[in-house]
């Protein structure tokens, strides 16, 4: 069965530091995506980064970085240089891609608030 | 543009009533995907569909019920058996494979 889990319900981090959400997963496919959503309070969902379950290297786009740690089933999402506006919900997905199941599974979130 | 478009945004309905939540996407995605959030909670997979005509059910499907007649519709379709609706419903389509999800901005729906 597919399951995430984010242990950290909130988060509060001065600004201009860095924050490391974690996401742990658990899937018994070989082949699967990892991907990491910020929702503001607006409530659209807004896509941030993806790791590939046979990627090597570890996912960046621009200030966001996914600590990929296959062998700990670990996925976690770590933003540089923490900016007010990054003040938000972040889910962790999984996606597993064996033939006939495409399914996209989400953690229960993490709410992070950026202090001035 | 593409994209995928849910209407309305905000829905209220009485107590026993069926409502249908409309989902559209024009990004010629093969996978849709509706989703539950209640406030300050994570989503909660309802339905998913990989093909027209086809779907299957998510973690909380009981009360719900989904439709997949054209590529680019997915319509939800919240019955009197569901016992709480009152909540906040998310679309999502994707090309299958491995690429990230697209959602539309979501409807609200409120049970009075």
């Amino acid at each position: 069965a597919q399951k995430i889990t984010q242990t950290q319900p909130g988060m509060f981090v001065q600004e201009k530091e860095a924050v490391t959400l974690d996401c742990t997963y658990d899937t018994s496919d070989q082949s699967y995506g990892l991907f990491w959503y910020k929702q503001p309070s607006s409530g659209e969902m807004i896509f941030l980064i993806y790791q590939g379950s046979y990627d090597e290297q570890n996912a960046t786009e621009g200030r966001y970085s996914l600590n990929f740690q296959k062998a700990r089933k670990s996925a976690n999402l770590v933003i540089s240089a923490s900016q007010l506006g990054d003040s938000a919900m972040y889910f962790c997905a999984m996606r597993e891609l064996s033939f006939g199941n495409e399914k996209l599974t989400f953690g229960t979130g993490t709410r992070l608030t950026i202090i001035p | 543009d593409g994209g995928i478009t849910q209407s309305p945004k905000y829905l209220f309905r009485k107590e026993g009533q069926n409502v249908t939540l409309s989902c559209e996407q024009n990004l010629n995605h093969d996978a849709m995907y509706w989703y539950r959030q209640d406030p300050g909670q994570g989503l909660r997979l309802i339905y998913y569909s990989q093909i027209v005509n086809d779907f299957q059910k998510g973690d909380i499907a009981e009360g719900y019920s989904v439709s997949r007649e054209k590529k680019e519709s997915f319509p939800l379709t919240v019955t009197s058996a569901q016992k709480n609706p009152t909540a906040f419903y998310l679309c999502a389509s994707t090309p299958l494979g491995n690429t990230e999800a697209f959602f539309g901005q979501g409807t609200r729906l409120t049970v009075v």
